[in-house]
Protein backbone atom coordinates (compact mmCIF):
# COMPACT_ATOMS: atom_id res chain seq x y z
CA UNK A 1 0.00 0.00 0.00
CA UNK A 2 1.73 3.30 -0.96
CA UNK A 3 -0.87 5.64 0.62
CA UNK A 4 0.74 9.45 0.72
CA UNK A 5 4.03 9.59 -1.62
CA UNK A 6 5.82 12.99 -2.07
CA UNK A 7 8.47 13.64 -4.10
CA UNK A 8 11.49 14.95 -3.53
CA UNK A 9 12.37 13.58 -0.41
CA UNK A 10 15.20 16.06 0.04
CA UNK A 11 15.96 19.56 -2.04
CA UNK A 12 18.50 22.68 -1.77
CA UNK A 13 17.18 25.67 -3.24
CA UNK A 14 18.67 29.23 -3.62
CA UNK A 15 17.11 32.09 -3.05
CA UNK A 16 14.43 33.27 -5.44
CA UNK A 17 14.42 29.90 -7.20
CA UNK A 18 10.98 27.95 -8.15
CA UNK A 19 10.10 24.16 -7.04
CA UNK A 20 7.01 22.05 -7.19
CA UNK A 21 6.72 19.51 -4.06
CA UNK A 22 4.51 16.62 -5.16
CA UNK A 23 2.00 14.99 -3.91
CA UNK A 24 0.32 12.35 -4.44
CA UNK A 25 -2.68 9.38 -2.41
CA UNK A 26 -4.06 5.85 -3.74
CA UNK A 27 -6.36 6.15 -1.25
CA UNK A 28 -9.21 7.87 -3.22
CA UNK A 29 -9.36 10.83 -1.05
CA UNK A 30 -11.18 13.84 -1.04
CA UNK A 31 -9.74 15.94 1.34
CA UNK A 32 -5.74 16.84 0.77
CA UNK A 33 -3.41 19.12 2.81
CA UNK A 34 -0.23 20.91 3.03
CA UNK A 35 1.19 21.27 6.18
CA UNK A 36 5.27 22.74 7.41
CA UNK A 37 6.82 21.49 10.58
CA UNK A 38 9.10 23.77 11.79
CA UNK A 39 11.33 22.63 15.30
CA UNK A 40 9.08 22.87 18.04
CA UNK A 41 6.55 24.51 16.33
CA UNK A 42 3.81 21.83 15.03
CA UNK A 43 2.23 21.19 12.35
CA UNK A 44 1.45 24.72 10.27
CA UNK A 45 -1.27 23.91 7.71
CA UNK A 46 -0.67 26.35 3.83
CA UNK A 47 -3.09 24.55 2.27
CA UNK A 48 -5.99 22.66 1.31
CA UNK A 49 -8.59 21.02 -1.09
CA UNK A 50 -12.04 19.14 -0.21
CA UNK A 51 -11.75 17.79 -3.38
CA UNK A 52 -10.83 18.33 -7.19
CA UNK A 53 -10.37 21.80 -8.60
CA UNK A 54 -11.37 23.38 -4.98
CA UNK A 55 -8.60 24.74 -2.73
CA UNK A 56 -8.48 26.83 0.40
CA UNK A 57 -5.79 28.80 2.27
CA UNK A 58 -4.61 27.62 5.85
CA UNK A 59 -2.77 29.68 8.29
CA UNK A 60 0.61 30.46 6.49
CA UNK A 61 -0.32 30.21 2.75
CA UNK A 62 2.05 33.30 1.73
CA UNK A 63 4.34 32.19 -0.44
CA UNK A 64 2.91 29.41 -1.72
CA UNK A 65 0.74 27.99 -4.60
CA UNK A 66 -1.39 24.98 -5.10
CA UNK A 67 -3.41 23.25 -7.24
CA UNK A 68 -5.65 19.98 -7.39
CA UNK A 69 -6.35 18.89 -11.43
CA UNK A 70 -7.55 15.64 -9.97
CA UNK A 71 -8.47 13.52 -7.02
CA UNK A 72 -4.45 11.45 -6.89
CA UNK A 73 -2.55 14.66 -6.64
CA UNK A 74 -1.86 17.73 -4.81
CA UNK A 75 1.16 19.81 -5.67
CA UNK A 76 2.34 22.71 -4.04
CA UNK A 77 4.40 25.42 -5.73
CA UNK A 78 6.80 27.66 -4.51
CA UNK A 79 7.72 30.85 -6.88
CA UNK A 80 10.37 32.73 -5.19
CA UNK A 81 12.00 30.77 -2.66
CA UNK A 82 12.84 32.56 0.09
CA UNK A 83 14.70 31.41 3.91
CA UNK A 84 12.25 31.06 5.72
CA UNK A 85 10.55 28.69 3.68
CA UNK A 86 13.45 26.34 4.53
CA UNK A 87 11.12 23.81 6.59
CA UNK A 88 10.29 19.99 6.73
CA UNK A 89 6.83 20.05 4.36
CA UNK A 90 4.16 17.00 4.99
CA UNK A 91 1.43 16.47 2.07
CA UNK A 92 -1.79 14.47 4.10
CA UNK A 93 -4.87 13.03 2.76
CA UNK A 94 -8.69 11.84 4.65
CA UNK A 95 -11.98 10.26 3.38
CA UNK A 96 -13.66 13.64 5.36
CA UNK A 97 -16.77 13.06 4.82
CA UNK A 98 -16.41 9.40 6.69
CA UNK A 99 -14.51 11.67 9.42
CA UNK A 100 -11.45 9.77 8.98
CA UNK A 101 -8.30 10.83 10.19
CA UNK A 102 -5.38 11.81 8.55
CA UNK A 103 -2.74 10.02 6.78
CA UNK A 104 0.59 11.49 6.12
CA UNK A 105 3.19 11.35 3.86
CA UNK A 106 7.09 11.03 4.49
CA UNK A 107 7.89 15.12 3.71
CA UNK A 108 10.41 17.07 2.16
CA UNK A 109 12.76 18.44 3.67
CA UNK A 110 14.00 21.82 1.83
CA UNK A 111 16.57 24.28 2.69
CA UNK A 112 16.99 27.82 0.76
CA UNK A 113 20.23 28.85 1.18
CA UNK B 1 -4.74 31.03 23.40
CA UNK B 2 -3.76 28.01 21.17
CA UNK B 3 -6.57 25.62 20.06
CA UNK B 4 -4.38 22.76 21.73
CA UNK B 5 -1.44 22.61 23.98
CA UNK B 6 1.15 19.80 24.67
CA UNK B 7 4.09 19.83 26.84
CA UNK B 8 6.94 19.27 24.48
CA UNK B 9 9.07 17.67 26.79
CA UNK B 10 11.50 16.27 26.35
CA UNK B 11 10.42 13.42 28.34
CA UNK B 12 12.73 10.80 29.41
CA UNK B 13 11.70 7.22 30.93
CA UNK B 14 13.54 3.62 31.88
CA UNK B 15 12.21 0.70 29.82
CA UNK B 16 9.19 -0.87 30.95
CA UNK B 17 8.00 2.48 32.64
CA UNK B 18 4.54 3.78 31.66
CA UNK B 19 4.33 7.21 29.85
CA UNK B 20 1.69 9.48 30.22
CA UNK B 21 1.40 12.16 27.11
CA UNK B 22 -1.64 14.07 27.66
CA UNK B 23 -3.08 17.32 25.36
CA UNK B 24 -5.47 19.80 26.59
CA UNK B 25 -7.92 22.11 24.30
CA UNK B 26 -10.05 24.85 24.36
CA UNK B 27 -12.65 24.30 21.31
CA UNK B 28 -15.76 22.45 22.74
CA UNK B 29 -16.67 21.68 19.33
CA UNK B 30 -13.86 18.90 19.36
CA UNK B 31 -15.86 15.48 18.61
CA UNK B 32 -12.44 13.87 17.04
CA UNK B 33 -9.16 13.14 18.97
CA UNK B 34 -6.48 11.14 17.19
CA UNK B 35 -2.30 10.52 19.08
CA UNK B 36 0.60 10.44 16.06
CA UNK B 37 3.82 8.83 16.38
CA UNK B 38 6.04 10.19 14.53
CA UNK B 39 9.84 9.31 14.17
CA UNK B 40 12.89 10.99 13.46
CA UNK B 41 13.02 11.66 9.24
CA UNK B 42 9.39 10.52 8.92
CA UNK B 43 5.69 11.64 8.75
CA UNK B 44 3.37 11.54 11.62
CA UNK B 45 1.78 7.99 11.66
CA UNK B 46 -1.79 7.64 13.33
CA UNK B 47 -1.55 5.43 16.63
CA UNK B 48 -5.18 6.16 17.92
CA UNK B 49 -8.38 7.58 16.62
CA UNK B 50 -11.33 7.78 19.19
CA UNK B 51 -14.76 9.63 18.89
CA UNK B 52 -16.26 11.60 21.70
CA UNK B 53 -15.44 10.60 25.21
CA UNK B 54 -14.02 7.39 26.99
CA UNK B 55 -11.01 5.43 26.75
CA UNK B 56 -9.76 3.35 23.96
CA UNK B 57 -6.88 0.32 24.24
CA UNK B 58 -4.76 -1.38 21.60
CA UNK B 59 -2.23 -3.10 22.61
CA UNK B 60 0.45 -1.63 25.10
CA UNK B 61 -1.67 1.90 24.29
CA UNK B 62 -4.29 3.43 25.73
CA UNK B 63 -5.81 6.51 24.64
CA UNK B 64 -8.54 8.43 27.10
CA UNK B 65 -10.67 11.55 26.30
CA UNK B 66 -12.69 13.63 28.95
CA UNK B 67 -14.49 16.06 27.23
CA UNK B 68 -15.78 18.38 30.11
CA UNK B 69 -12.20 18.34 31.57
CA UNK B 70 -10.99 19.51 27.78
CA UNK B 71 -7.86 16.74 27.90
CA UNK B 72 -6.61 13.39 26.21
CA UNK B 73 -3.90 11.49 27.61
CA UNK B 74 -2.43 8.92 25.45
CA UNK B 75 -0.53 5.52 28.02
CA UNK B 76 1.72 3.38 26.61
CA UNK B 77 2.40 0.40 28.81
CA UNK B 78 5.66 -1.27 29.20
CA UNK B 79 7.46 1.23 27.19
CA UNK B 80 10.34 -0.23 24.77
CA UNK B 81 13.15 1.74 22.81
CA UNK B 82 11.31 1.34 19.76
CA UNK B 83 8.75 3.72 21.00
CA UNK B 84 11.23 6.50 21.26
CA UNK B 85 9.47 9.88 18.88
CA UNK B 86 7.78 12.28 19.10
CA UNK B 87 4.18 12.28 20.01
CA UNK B 88 1.51 14.48 18.37
CA UNK B 89 -2.55 14.61 19.76
CA UNK B 90 -4.87 16.28 17.25
CA UNK B 91 -8.40 16.77 17.04
CA UNK B 92 -11.03 18.13 14.78
CA UNK B 93 -14.76 18.82 14.54
CA UNK B 94 -18.03 16.85 13.34
CA UNK B 95 -18.03 20.26 10.61
CA UNK B 96 -15.13 22.14 9.65
CA UNK B 97 -11.99 21.14 7.12
CA UNK B 98 -9.14 21.10 9.44
CA UNK B 99 -7.05 19.08 11.58
CA UNK B 100 -5.77 20.96 14.87
CA UNK B 101 -2.35 19.74 16.41
CA UNK B 102 -0.54 20.23 19.79
CA UNK B 103 2.93 20.77 18.87
CA UNK B 104 4.19 17.26 20.26
CA UNK B 105 6.32 16.04 22.86
CA UNK B 106 9.13 14.33 22.09
CA UNK B 107 9.76 11.08 24.13
CA UNK B 108 13.21 9.25 24.91
CA UNK B 109 13.18 5.15 26.26
CA UNK B 110 16.27 4.33 27.68
CA UNK B 111 17.09 0.32 27.77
Amino acid sequence: NAGVTQTPKFRILKIGQSMTLQCAQDMNHNYMYWYRQDPGMGLKLIYYSVGAGITDKGEVPNGYNVSRSTTEYFPLRLELAAPSQTSVYFCASTNRGSNQPQHFGDGTRLSIL
Amino acid sequence: QKEVEQDPGPLSVPEGAIVSLNCTYSNSAFQYFMWYRQYSRKGPELLMYTYSSGNKEDGRFTAQVDKSSKYISLFIRDSQPSDSATYLCAMSGDTGNQFYFGTGTSLTVIP
